[in-house]
């Protein structure tokens, strides 16, 4: 079956320039993650949503972060007024969230951010 | 917090076995191990959970110490497709999201 998609891959922005981030979450997944990976580092933790609803929001660096799924399936990364720190992959994680902890996260490719 | 892992990068012959250690300093509900390419999604290889048992798929098992918050994966007869960067998430009681470490760099030689 199909796995998490996201688009676009790459994105080069012009710092102050807004930039969106799509993911498309396997079909059927409850809960959506988006996480920022820094060249060489681990990923770390922006947002999640359980369906429609953002549970958490703890991570977002900065109020120039914004995230949405309005229906419960696709999400949208907003990042307003981009800046030269925030150049990283973004990537999106779902899983079913069966009401049980430890659920697989299951990532897609990422979209690998420039800002110049 | 984030988890430690070690080592950093190791080098391994095909055939060889390899052993990568995550640790934490906070009490752990369950760790998260993923493969992760170049340029790729990090792809899922196993969790281990609480009072969980030992887990293992083909020549790949982890194990979980709870009272040291460890938890360490076993690579055995590696082979060239192992190669890669390997990170443990952890969860902490209802948190959904995994905290990673920083990764370690498997390379694989033929």
């Amino acid at each position: 079956g199909a796995g998490v998609s996201q688009s676009p891959r790459y994105k080069v922005a012009k710092r102050g320039q807004d930039v969106a981030l799509r993911c498309d979450p396997i079909s059927g997944h409850v809960s959506l993650f988006w996480y920022q990976q820094a060249l060489g580092q681990g990923p770390e933790f922006l947002t999640y949503f359980q369906n429609e609803a953002q549970l958490d929001k703890s991570g977002l660096p900065s109020d120039r972060f914004f995230a949405e799924r309005p229906e419960g399936s696709v999400s949208t990364l907003k990042i307003q007024r981009t800046q030269q720190e925030d150049s990283a992959v973004y990537l999106c994680a779902s899983s079913t969230d069966r009401g049980s902890v430890a659920d697989t996260q299951y990532f897609g490719p990422g979209t690998r951010l420039t800002v110049l | 917090q984030q988890p430690v892992q070690s080592p950093q990068a190791v080098i391994l012959r095909e055939g060889e076995d390899a052993v990568i250690n995550c640790s934490s300093s906070k009490a752990l509900y369950s760790v998260h191990w993923y493969r992760q390419k170049h340029g790729e999604a990090p792809v899922f290889l196993m969790i281990l959970l609480k009072g969980g048992e030992q887990k293992g798929h083909d020549k790949i098992s982890a194990s979980f110490n709870e009272k040291k918050q460890q938890s360490s994966l076993y690579l055995t007869a590696s082979q060239l497709s192992y190669s890669g960067t390997y990170f443990c998430g952890t969860e902490k009681g209802s948190a959904r999201q995994l905290t990673f470490g920083s990764g370690t760099q498997l390379t694989v030689l033929p």
